[in-house]
């Protein structure tokens, strides 16, 4: 993914409605991919990751889906809580190694 | 278990001067990665030690350095600080045993440089 830099794209969303973020990635041999959670002055949070030898994954609340066709990536985040308002970055990876290539980020905002 | 920890919370630190960050990984953890987060640059690797060898590198200049010790513990090192270095540097750590599995962060240290 790129990143863009001061101006994250923002995403508000109802309470209790869901949510999609979308993330497109750069790399073709890239084979891991990642969705962290950023609140306000901590670190990164794990959500969940997915290889690419699968299209989806699901979680507690949360389904990524993976298209390497397009090479494109997505956050599914069911019925959307104020405590999920946060920065949301997509990451990559190949197989060798744990260096990841984050995405720019997307800012998630929970209206009540 | 405790998670990543990361100290000092914040620096303030001058031009010229160098820094050194401190992380202990969560237990068990053998390897760990430091990446540093600007808004203008985003998240970006900087490097990756396991068993006190450095596994990985990214596209960072030789003022940044680090070390890892037997404990797994790790600090990162800056040298002749430059304005642009101000940023959250975040450590992450991992089992190391199994490629690609989960990093989990620490919650950074706020460096500023002035």
């Amino acid at each position: 993914g790129e990143s863009v830099g001061l101006h994250l794209p923002t995403l508000s969303v109802q309470e209790g409605d869901n949510s999609i973020i979308n993330c497109a990635y750069s790399n073709s041999a890239s084979d891991y991919f990642i969705w962290y959670k950023q609140e306000s002055g901590k670190g990164p949070q794990f959500i969940i990751d997915i290889r690419s030898n699968m299209d989806k994954r699901q979680g507690q609340r949360v389904t990524v889906l993976l298209n390497k066709t397009v090479k494109h990536l997505s956050l599914q985040i069911a019925a959307t809580q104020p405590g999920d308002s946060a920065v949301y970055f997509c990451a990559e990876a190949q197989a060798a190694g744990n260096k990841l290539t984050f995405g720019g980020g997307t800012r998630v905002l929970v209206k009540p | 278990k405790a998670g990543v920890t990361q100290t000092p919370r914040y620096l303030i630190k001058t031009r010229g001067q160098q820094v050194t960050l401190s992380c202990s990984p969560i237990s068990g953890h053998r390897s760990v990665s430091w990446y540093q987060q600007t808004p203008g640059q985003g998240l970006q690797f900087l490097f990756e030690y396991f068993s006190e060898t450095q596994r990985n590198k990214g596209n960072f200049p030789g003022r940044f350095s680090g070390r890892q010790f037997s404990n797994s513990r790790s600090e990162m090192n800056v040298s002749t600080l430059e304005l642009g270095d101000s940023a959250l540097y975040l450590c992450a750590s991992r089992p190391g045993t199994v490629n690609n599995s989960p990093l989990h962060f620490g919650n950074g240290t706020r460096l500023t440089v002035t």
